[in-house]
């Protein structure tokens, strides 16, 4: 157990839907990140925010949107997916300048 | 950009020692790591090792890095069946706090 948590485990969604994977740490941490994993593919760092403010955009399609309300707690909203977006989405978060805790990830199938 | 390059597989005998092995590019990294994932799961942080150390050793795992090849190695002693995973080794550079990780090493320990 890491501290950080993420919701849903599992996810399946169809390309019209619209959904949002929920990241959540009380580590007290100022750093949150999205990352994608795919078969086959290096981790794929999609997003960092720091202190709130969003510091990394990798060139992400538009259908991912991140959130970052507060320093605790990192959404990412996906719309009209594709099926290349299937992967494991992990989240993670570090204090400055040290190692990043991840959470369990978020499975997502889209169909 | 920084690359981090790992060796794909690696099979051995529980009780053996394992040796996973992971070159980086980026000559301004400050700290190198060994995340483990197991089915299903999230990273989960081994260990971590200053750019300004040559080892490291914590109970069954050792982590070597020759700075001047730029080659991180982790060696598990006394391999379990538990230990069967995807390895991956990261560096963080000076200048923020992302890292960049490596295809990961499939470690699979046969009884």
């Amino acid at each position: 157990e890491t501290g950080v948590t993420q919701t849903p485990r599992h996810l399946v969604m169809g390309m019209t839907n619209k959904k949002s994977l929920k990241c959540e740490q009380h580590l007290g941490h100022n750093a949150m990140y999205w990352y994608k994993q795919s078969a086959k593919k290096p981790l794929e760092l999609m997003f960092v925010y720091n202190f709130k403010e969003q510091t990394e955009n990798n060139s992400v399609p538009s259908r991912f949107s991140p959130e970052c309300p507060n320093s605790s707690h990192l959404f990412l909203h996906l719309h009209t997916l594709q099926p290349e977006d299937s992967a494991l989405y992990l989240c993670a978060s570090s204090p400055e300048n040290t190692e990043a805790f991840f959470g369990q990830g978020t499975r997502l199938t889209v169909v | 950009g920084e690359d981090v390059e790992q060796s794909l597989f690696l099979s051995v005998r529980e009780g053996d020692s394992s040796v996973i092995n992971c070159t980086y590019t980026d000559s301004s990294s400050t700290y190198l790591y060994w995340y483990k994932q197991e089915p299903g799961a999230g990273l989960q942080l081994l260990t971590y090792i200053f750019s300004n150390m040559d080892m490291k050793q914590d109970q069954r795992l050792t982590v070597l890095l020759n700075k001047k090849d730029k080659h991180l190695s982790l060696r598990i002693a006394d391999t379990q069946t538990g230990d069967s995973a995807i390895y991956f080794c990261a560096e963080k550079d000076n200048a923020g706090n992302m890292l960049t990780f490596g295809g990961g090493t499939r470690l699979m320990v046969k009884p």
